[in-house]
């Protein structure tokens, strides 16, 4: 196993664009995490998975976006109508059942939005 | 609402210094706490946990006792090397399976 993989690593887009990012956690892996990070913070939650059940969204998830993993494996995240604040690198975590409190993270995915 | 706070970076210390970058927090419960690592280049990686007061988590050298009268969950390393050279970000967990929430992070740079 090859740990957490996202896609793509990185995405420029125009302003109003719609974007979609892919996140493969680790097999077996039953729960799923989103967080998006700025330059110079740490880590802010955004949304976390268990099996396909979305369990926790955060204020910072406005509707224009929206996640999904609709088998229990994979996840989407995807921002409609994308502005300049949406900038940032977005990191997907997964964790175990028996090791649940252990995330381990994804190389994250850089978007721009011009 | 809860929160972690570091000591603010960039941290820059000579081949086999004393490391001691702070940690303290705000939660209303007893979560679990952590220290994360961010090479230059690569994913964050788990470094060390502690999941109750006074546990000291440790790896690679690096040691972190937590500490519920001050609230703190400050990380030291005797004597640090060019390769430790990355962001550590200090985060804290409550419930079974929940969101982390971080510190802001802090930058290490070891020089030969």
């Amino acid at each position: 196993d090859t740990g957490v993989s996202q896609d793509p690593r990185h995405k420029i887009t125009k302003r109003g664009q719609n974007v979609t990012f892919r996140c493969d956690p680790i097999s077996e892996h039953n729960r799923l995490y989103w967080y998006r990070q700025t330059l110079g913070q740490g880590p802010e939650f955004l949304t976390y998975f268990q099996n396909e059940a979305q369990l926790e969204k955060s204020r910072l998830l406005s509707d224009r976006f929206s996640a999904e993993r609709p088998k229990g494996s994979f996840s989407t995240l995807e921002i409609q109508r994308t502005e300049q604040g949406d900038s940032a690198m977005y990191l997907c975590a997964s964790s175990s059942r028996e090791g649940w409190d252990e995330q381990y993270f994804g190389p994250g995915t850089r978007l721009t939005v011009t | 609402g809860d929160s972690v706070t570091q000591m603010e970076g960039p941290v820059t210390l000579s081949e086999e210094a004393f490391l001691t970058i702070n940690c303290t927090y705000t939660a209303t419960g007893y979560p679990s706490l952590f220290w994360y690592v961010q090479y230059p280049g690569e994913g964050l990686q788990l470094l060390l946990k502690a999941t109750k007061a006074d546990d000291k988590g440790s790896n690679k050298g690096f040691e972190a006792t937590y500490r519920k009268e001050t609230t703190s969950f400050h990380l030291e390393k005797g004597s640090v090397q060019v390769s430790d050279s990355a962001v550590y970000f200090c985060a804290l967990l409550y419930n079974q399976g929940g969101k982390l929430i971080f510190g802001q992070g802090t930058e290490l740079s070891v020089k030969p």
